[in-house]
């Protein structure tokens, strides 16, 4: 069974920092496409980042670029999300999604549970 | 960036009833298209990838259409369950963008 689970999210001060880990199970992790993608609280969905599965491509939505890194350990098959320079309109969910969107041979996306990310003061 | 318009932003339907949702992309996508479900504290769910194309287990009720910049969605028999937030989603280009949603109301 394809299991995603997001941890690290919490309280954090603006201009703080904070690593969200994404632990990958069920399925080869090397192999895939990785992605963020956020809600902010009532709002809709927003990607963030991506990661091809040799970690050598990385994409960024424009209002994170310079502020939050993806990464990636294919041996401990987890996904990274760093965090610095934290602002308000960084609180969210962050999901951590499998191949977005994408179906190949009936193997299609995959999402975790999310973890709260909230910047405040 | 390729810009997402859902229409409407909300929708009231009963049981029973047909219901298309449409999304616009700000240009040519050609058919990475993909509709999404979500369900008020729960992960979104992949319903229709490739503009058309469903994904295994879901009902045969919903269905995608169009390619290029006119995308739709249609349940063609509302049922209780599919009360819930439908987003769009390009994959043809980063920066991935989504719609901003079309929330289904029960009327």
């Amino acid at each position: 069974e394809v299991q995603l689970v997001e941890s690290g999210g919490g309280l954090v001060q603006p201009g703080g920092s904070l690593r969200l880990s994404c632990a990958a199970s069920g399925f080869t992790f090397s192999s895939y496409w990785m992605n963020w993608v956020r809600q902010a609280p009532g709002k809709g969905l927003v990607w963030v980042s991506r990661i091809k599965g040799d970690g050598s491509i990385t994409d960024y939505a424009d209002s994170v670029k310079g502020r939050l890194t993806i990464s990636r350990d294919n041996a401990k098959n987890t996904l990274y999300l760093q965090m610095n320079s934290l602002r308000a309109d960084d609180t969210a969910v962050y999901y951590c999604v499998r191949d977005l969107g994408h179906c190949t041979n009936g193997v299609c996306d995959a999402w975790g549970q999310g973890t709260t990310v909230t910047v405040s003061s | 960036d390729i810009q997402m318009s859902q229409s409407p932003s909300s929708l009231s339907a009963s049981v029973g009833d047909r219901v298309t949702i449409t999304c616009r992309a700000s240009q040519s996508i050609n058919s990475f298209l993909n509709w999404f479900q979500q369900k008020p504290g729960k992960a979104p769910n992949l319903l229709i990838y490739a503009a058309s194309s469903l994904q295994s287990g879901v009902p045969s009720r919903f269905s995608g259409s169009g390619s290029g910049t006119d995308f739709a969605l249609t349940i063609s028999s509302l049922q209780p369950e599919d009360f819930a937030t439908y987003y769009c989603q390009q994959s043809y280009s980063t920066p991935i963008t989504f719609g901003q949603g079309t929330r289904l109301e029960i009327k």
